[in-house]
């Protein structure tokens, strides 16, 4: 059974940073692009960056380039958000979700979800 | 503003058919094809539909998927009160080389 666990969320002050952290299990992590995609309260989702299955190819939305660094270590099943300069904006549930393969391209798809961790930018 | 528009809210009666649309554009849906998530309250998104009209294994068949040019709609033929939810349309964007959501259609079943 596929399973994405995140962590690392909480109250941050604007202009701080957080890491994210998000443990898979039940399926070959490295075969597989990675994702993080946020809701904001009361909000629709909003992808925010993605990682290839190998590691070597990251990408962010514009709204996170030059803020955010996704990065994976295949070696423990674990991905990653680094999050700086946060902002109020930047307040929303994360989550870390499964793209249906290795690559990044039209023809992905998010097939699983984890559960979400709240981050908060507030003063 | 998202990039797809869905309507925001739809409704309908248990046994009734209800379609969601979503509209996008050349860069988005028009030339790749459409996700649909499901978002129970309280819940994470779960993928429902993908590739414009596979339904994801589980999803019962009353859940169908279509697309047309740069639109798409996402069928339920006889609602049941475990439907109501947040519904979210994705594609690809090759402008902005990423994935793009709808911003969502909250679905109530009267």
């Amino acid at each position: 059974e596929v399973q994405l666990l995140e962590s690392g969320g909480g109250l941050v002050q604007p202009g701080g940073s957080l890491r994210l952290s998000c443990a898979a299990s039940g399926f070959t992590f490295s075969r597989y692009a990675m994702s993080w995609v946020r809701q904001g309260p009361g909000k629709g989702l909003e992808w925010v960056s993605s990682i290839s299955g190998s590691g070597s190819s990251t990408y962010y939305a514009v709204s996170v380039t030059g803020l955010f660094t996704i990065s994976r270590d295949n070696s423990k099943n674990t991905l990653y958000l680094q999050m700086n300069s946060l902002r109020a904006e930047d307040t929303a549930v994360y989550y870390c979700a499964k793209f249906n393969r290795a690559g990044y391209s039209s023809g992905n798809y998010f097939d699983y979800w984890g559960q979400g961790t709240l981050v908060t930018v507030s003063s | 503003q998202s990039l797809l528009t869905q309507p925001p809210s739809a409704s309908g009666t248990p046994g009734q058919r209800v379609t969601i649309s979503c509209s996008g554009s050349s860069s988005n849906i028009g030339s790749n094809t459409v996700n649909w998530y499901q978002q129970l309250p309280g819940t994470a998104p779960k993928l429902l539909i993908y590739s414009n009209n596979q339904r994801t294994s589980g999803v019962p068949d009353r859940f169908s998927g279509s697309k047309s040019g740069a639109s798409a709609s996402l069928a339920f033929s006889g609602l049941q009160s475990e439907d109501e939810a947040d519904y979210y349309c994705a594609a690809w964007d090759d402008s902005l080389n990423g994935v793009v959501f709808g911003g969502g259609t909250k679905l109530t079943v009267l």
